[in-house]
């Protein structure tokens, strides 16, 4: 049972627009969710993340909301760029918990 | 800091033959975990370890898989026999005990078994 999904498994978007990523998860004791980015051959690296105390946060060109009565985040890259293009991986987890549950990633690609 | 650490970054092998994959976590980091990533299942959780113990090997698939950390900057993850099915990319990642779940990953293997 895939505790966190990201049902979009590639986004494409036009350079200068919005990318939007969305993640849906089932377990009610999850308090904590992160994204992280990957480029090919690499490991995934830490973007952001948001404690379920609040609703969005903000860095820079990347925020992320969450709805935890939909039990749904998503991660809003605006402007896009061509540097943006990855795969993003939502994970969440229990505050005190130190496993990750990850979905299976969306990859991005930025389009000039 | 060098990061965390795999080896080999690339393994192809037969099926039937023992594979072994290493890593060395970021110094001063208390847990350890191992991940594979597939196309299917995105990334999941092998097994991870707190002070060189194992906390959670719930993701490890089956007896052929089988992870040791022998002390704080050094583990392995076995597989024998290899199945074609074992082929992903496996990584390795660390993180402090306050580090609010940020895990930070090395490179990843890409494992090939033939």
């Amino acid at each position: 049972d895939q505790q966190v999904k990201q049902n979009s498994p590639s986004l494409s978007v036009q350079e200068g627009r919005i990318s939007i990523l969305n993640c849906d998860y089932t377990n009610s004791m999850f308090d904590y969710f992160l994204w992280y980015k990957k480029y090919p051959a690499e490991g995934p690296t830490f973007l952001i993340s948001i404690s379920s105390i609040k609703d969005k946060n903000e860095d820079g060109r990347f925020t992320v909301f969450l709805n935890k009565s939909a039990k749904h985040l998503s991660l809003h890259i605006v402007p896009s760029q061509p540097g943006d293009s990855a795969v993003y991986f939502c994970a969440a987890t229990s505050q005190g918990a130190q496993k990750l549950v990850f979905g299976q990633g969306t990859r991005l690609t930025i389009n000039p | 800091d060098a990061g965390v650490i795999q080896s080999p970054r690339h393994e192809v092998t037969e099926m039937g033959q023992e594979v072994t994959l290493r890593c060395k976590p970021i110094s001063g980091h208390d847990y350890l975990f191992w991940y594979r990533q597939t196309m299917m299942r995105g990334l999941e959780l092998l097994i991870y370890f707190n002070n060189n113990v194992p906390i959670d090997d719930s993701g490890m698939p089956e007896d052929r898989f089988s992870a040791k950390m022998p002390n704080a900057s050094f583990s392995t993850l076995k597989i024998q026999p290899s199945e074609p099915r074992d082929s992903a990319v496996y990584f390795c990642a660390s993180s402090f005990v306050e580090g609010w779940n940020e895990q930070f990953f090395g490179p990843g293997t890409r494992l090939t078994v033939l």
